[in-house]
């Protein structure tokens, strides 16, 4: 069974360019969130998608958008990057009917911008 | 206000040695409570949870951790630790409003295992 999987692993881009990130869900799984790790520090909510649409979202500016398809796989987009949006962006999955938030992590996408 | 407070950000313990990772939260909902291991370059993987039931959790790798309502916290436990629990370990908590959860990551503990 396959887990949650991410792409691309790593990735480097300049201040100003604009990157997407995508994620396919555990198989069983209905619910996309999306969190930025920098280093040292703990995850931060970005946004979540259940049924196509944003449930929640977190403290990041409009710079930041998602995309849920109907297969349930998710895509996160950022645009006019800036240096401290490097870190390691992670999906997670979960199933909406638990409420509890039990979350299935992928192995999450470094993205370093200079 | 919601916070997640990991009180430790670096535990150093000889192997074999027991440890203890703390973990307090702030809350006037109710919660629920996990506790999640990230190896080197990898994303986390749930370690234990508590939903609902005995206080007492197990979890995988020999590691539990118990709920205290009272002194809102969910440390984590390990009676013996080895090489291989180097990590990077996070408590996460969701706050289940009315009409919505929302989940809080703390900023980590890094167990660091000494031969």
């Amino acid at each position: 069974d396959a887990g949650v999987t991410q792409s691309p692993t790593h990735l480097i881009k300049t201040r100003g360019q604009q990157v997407t990130l995508r994620c396919s869900p555990k198989s069983g799984h209905d619910t996309v969130s999306w969190y930025q790790q920098a280093l040292g520090q703990g995850p931060q909510f970005i946004f979540q998608y259940y049924e196509e649409e944003e449930r929640q979202r977190g403290n990041f500016p409009d710079r930041f958008s998602g995309h849920q398809f109907p297969n349930y796989s998710s895509e996160l987009n950022v645009n006019a990057l800036l240096l401290g949006d490097s870190a390691l962006y992670l999906c997670a999955s979960s199933l909406v009917e638990t409420g509890a938030n039990v979350l299935t992590f992928g192995a999450g996408s470094r993205l370093t911008v200079l | 206000a919601q916070s997640v407070t990991q009180l430790d950000s670096q535990v150093p313990v000889f192997e074999e040695a027991p440890v203890e990772l703390r973990c307090n939260y702030s809350s006037s909902v109710s919660v629920y409570l996990f506790w999640y291991v990230q190896y080197p370059n990898q994303g986390l993987q749930l370690l234990l949870k508590y939903l609902s039931g005995s206080t007492l959790v197990k979890g995988i790798n020999g590691f539990e951790a118990e709920f205290n309502k009272s002194q809102t916290s969910f440390h984590l436990r390990k009676p013996s630790v080895h090489i291989s629990d180097t990590a990077e370990y996070f408590c996460a908590v969701t706050f289940m409003y009315s009409s919505a959860s929302k989940i809080i990551f703390g900023s980590g503990t890094r167990l660091s295992i000494r031969p």
